[in-house]
């Protein structure tokens, strides 16, 4: 029930492509889906998140689709360029402060240009 | 978004030494800190949850007498790695929220490679 499960491990698009990554949870007292960007020998970094108040939320090239009803969420990447080549991983919390979160397995996206 | 800083970013060790890792909030305060460990390639997975002035509380398999942790303040948490052996490498990230959200920011992580 604590896990989040990620699709797809890899993923490889062309510069301008728009990869989506998908999530999917079983606890339903989760109530905070955050996305973090994560670079070799580095921290993740917290790029986008979502409550499930809302089906959808944008920040730049960088969206969140959330469907409450199956217990899904993702993540589109618009316009999508080299430097966004990276490791991504969903995660979800219960969206009180001082919770830990539980994270996805990861997916390795490569954008050639 | 809030600064977390951990140090030291690498560190490579003889087996049956320890080793302590730092995680400081820069600019603000955490009374809960969160240590994860990640393989290579692999997701992040929760070690311990620290809390400023009590005992941390350790995910199920994470062996506490190894894993050391200390919240001594409200900007401070530090890690030590008791009597490390080689399957203790791995790359050590420590998380932090500003208490006012849910947001978790991540410190830079540590790899540590025991010989």
């Amino acid at each position: 029930q604590q896990q989040v499960k990620q699709s797809p491990q890899s993923l490889i698009v062309q510069k301008g492509g728009i990869p989506i990554i998908n999530c999917a949870y079983e606890n339903t007292a989760f109530d905070y889906f955050p996305w973090y960007q994560q670079f070799p020998g580095k921290g993740p970094a917290l790029l986008i998140a979502i409550r499930p108040d809302v089906s959808e939320k944008k920040e730049g090239r960088f969206t969140i689709s959330f469907n409450k009803s199956a217990k899904q969420f993702s993540l589109h990447i618009m316009d999508s360029q080299p430097g966004d080549s990276a490791t991504y991983f969903c995660a979800a919390g219960a969206g009180q402060a001082g919770t830990a979160l539980i994270f996805g397995k990861g997916t390795t996206l490569s954008v050639s240009s | 978004g809030a600064v977390v800083s951990q140090h030291p970013s690498r560190v490579i060790c003889k087996s049956g030494t320890s080793v302590k890792i730092e995680c400081r909030s820069l600019d603000f305060q955490a009374t809960t800190m969160f240590w994860y460990r990640q393989f290579p390639k692999q997701s992040l997975m929760l070690m311990a949850t620290s809390n400023e002035g009590s005992k941390a509380t350790y995910e199920q398999g994470v062996e506490k007498d190894k894993f050391l942790i200390n919240h001594a303040s409200l900007t401070l948490s530090t890690l030590t790695v008791t009597s490390a052996h080689p399957e203790d490498s791995s790359f050590y990230i420590c998380s932090a929220s500003p208490g006012y959200n849910e947001k978790l920011f991540f410190g830079s992580g540590t790899q540590l490679s025991v010989l």
